[in-house]
């Protein structure tokens, strides 16, 4: 059984840096064709794709973040860990990380996600 | 950046009604995209993946269809536990982009 939960602040002030933790099981991503992303949801709107770190370390970002975006694994802790650089209220969302099903691309296991305010 | 759009934004039905919500992208996609759906304060859930695969679990009046850059997803009859946001992700290349949504809401 998959399940993926992240963690983090929940309130950062503008200009600060976030750091947010998924922390998975159910799965490895030393196997191969896994990835886990990084998704984010303003309140009351639409779902953002922000990261992907595939098993063999290959990453990719959303050009519009790209430059104030990190992501990172270690697998002995079944962790993704995400960076945001220079925090904005506008980056105030739902932050989701997700299973990655390679070669299909989709995501088919969620977090619960976890809300994010950045307000001074 | 493959832009997405669904139609409509928002559908008013009542149990029982079959709903068919379209996506289109910007540019070709081939078959690939995926559909959610989300219920207020949850994750998105995986309905439908390429090339218009049911999810394990997923009922069966849910259904996918289309190629290029139109799609749709179609609820044949509608439950209560459907009234739902839906959207649609195209998987053909980065960055992933989804669309804006679809409201289902009670008549």
């Amino acid at each position: 059984q998959i399940t993926l939960k992240e963690s983090g602040p929940t309130l950062v002030k503008p200009t600060q840096t976030l750091t947010l933790t998924c922390t998975f099981s159910g799965f490895s991503l030393s196997t191969t064709e896994v990835g886990v992303g990084w998704i984010r949801q303003p309140p009351g709107k639409a779902l953002e794709w922000l990261a992907l770190i595939y098993w063999d370390d290959d990453k990719r970002y959303s050009p519009s973040v790209k430059s104030r975006l990190t992501i990172t694994k270690d697998t002995s802790k079944n962790q993704v860990v995400l960076t945001m650089t220079n925090m904005d209220p506008v980056d105030t969302a739902t932050y989701y990380c997700a299973h990655f099903v390679y070669g299909d691309y989709y995501f088919d296991y969620w977090g619960q996600g976890t809300l994010v305010t950045v307000s001074s | 950046d493959i832009q997405m759009t669904q139609s409509p934004s928002s559908v008013s039905a009542s149990v029982g009604d079959r709903v068919t919500i379209t996506c289109r992208a910007s540019q070709g996609i081939a078959r690939w995209l995926a559909w959610y759906q989300q219920k207020p304060g949850k994750a998105p859930k995986l309905l439908i993946y390429p090339p218009s695969t049911l999810q394990s679990g997923v009922p069966s009046r849910f259904s996918g269809s289309g190629s290029g850059t139109d799609f749709t997803l179609t609820i044949s009859s509608l439950q209560p536990e459907d009234f739902a946001t839906y959207y649609c992700q195209q998987a053909n290349s980065f960055p992933f982009t989804f669309g804006p949504g679809t409201k289902v809401d009670i008549k």
